[in-house]
């Protein structure tokens, strides 16, 4: 079966940081994009970034560029959003997928979701 | 980035009603467009793939097409679990995008 397990999510005041993880089982980890998406409250979809399947390409939306890292440990099945710099517009329950090819670019999408772990940034 | 529009942004409709959801990229995206349905306080999922390859699990009544600029969402007879939101999103490019999103509510 498989599983996505998000967590590091919490409140955090503007300007700090938060490292979400994301622990995958029931799949062959190194052979699959992890991706991440991000719901705001009330509000639709956002993807934010995305990993191939070797680490070797990171990818990012415009919004979070330059402040959010992707990164992942294929010996630990894990994949990690450092979030830096955070702004009350990143408030979201974010959600980690793993992407039905290895690549990102041409992808066909996310076969399978965690159930979130929600950021929250206020003072 | 690509954006993506989708039409209607929401609709009201009847068990066993068709159901027919547009989405459109501002340019093309081939054929790298993907549906997925969301209920309140749950994950997306994903239904359909690359325009119209239906995920292993879903109802033949959920149906897929388009290319290029152009894509459809159709429900064919909408049951009692259909009632939700729906959203295209497209990989054609290393920025994925989600349209706005289209909610399916009783009418």
């Amino acid at each position: 079966e498989v599983l996505l397990l998000e967590s590091g999510g919490g409140l955090v005041e503007p300007g700090g940081s938060l490292r979400l993880s994301c622990e995958a089982s029931g799949f062959t980890f190194d052979s699959h994009a992890m991706i991440w998406v991000r719901q705001a409250p009330g509000k639709g979809l956002e993807w934010v970034s995305g990993i191939a399947g070797s680490g070797s390409d990171t990818y990012y939306a415009e919004s979070v560029k330059g402040r959010f890292t992707l990164s992942r440990d294929n010996s630990k099945n894990t994949v990690y959003l450092q979030m830096n710099s955070l702004r009350v517009e990143d408030t979201a329950l974010y959600y980690c997928a793993r992407g039905r090819l290895f690549a990102v670019p041409q992808g066909w999408g996310t076969d399978f979701w965690g159930q979130g772990t929600l950021v929250t940034v206020s003072s | 980035d690509i954006q993506m529009t989708q039409s209607p942004s929401s609709l009201s409709a009847s068990v066993g009603d068709r159901v027919t959801i547009t989405c459109r990229a501002s340019q093309s995206i081939i054929n790298y467009l993907n549906w997925y349905q969301q209920k309140p306080g749950k994950a997306p999922k994903l239904l359909i793939s690359v325009a119209s390859s239906l995920q292993s699990g879903i109802p033949s009544r959920f149906s897929g097409s388009g290319f290029g600029t152009d894509f459809t969402l159709t429900i064919s007879s909408l049951q009692p679990d259909d009632f939700a939101t729906y959203y295209c999103q497209q990989s054609y490019t290393s920025l994925w995008t989600f349209g706005p999103g289209t909610k399916v509510e009783v009418k």
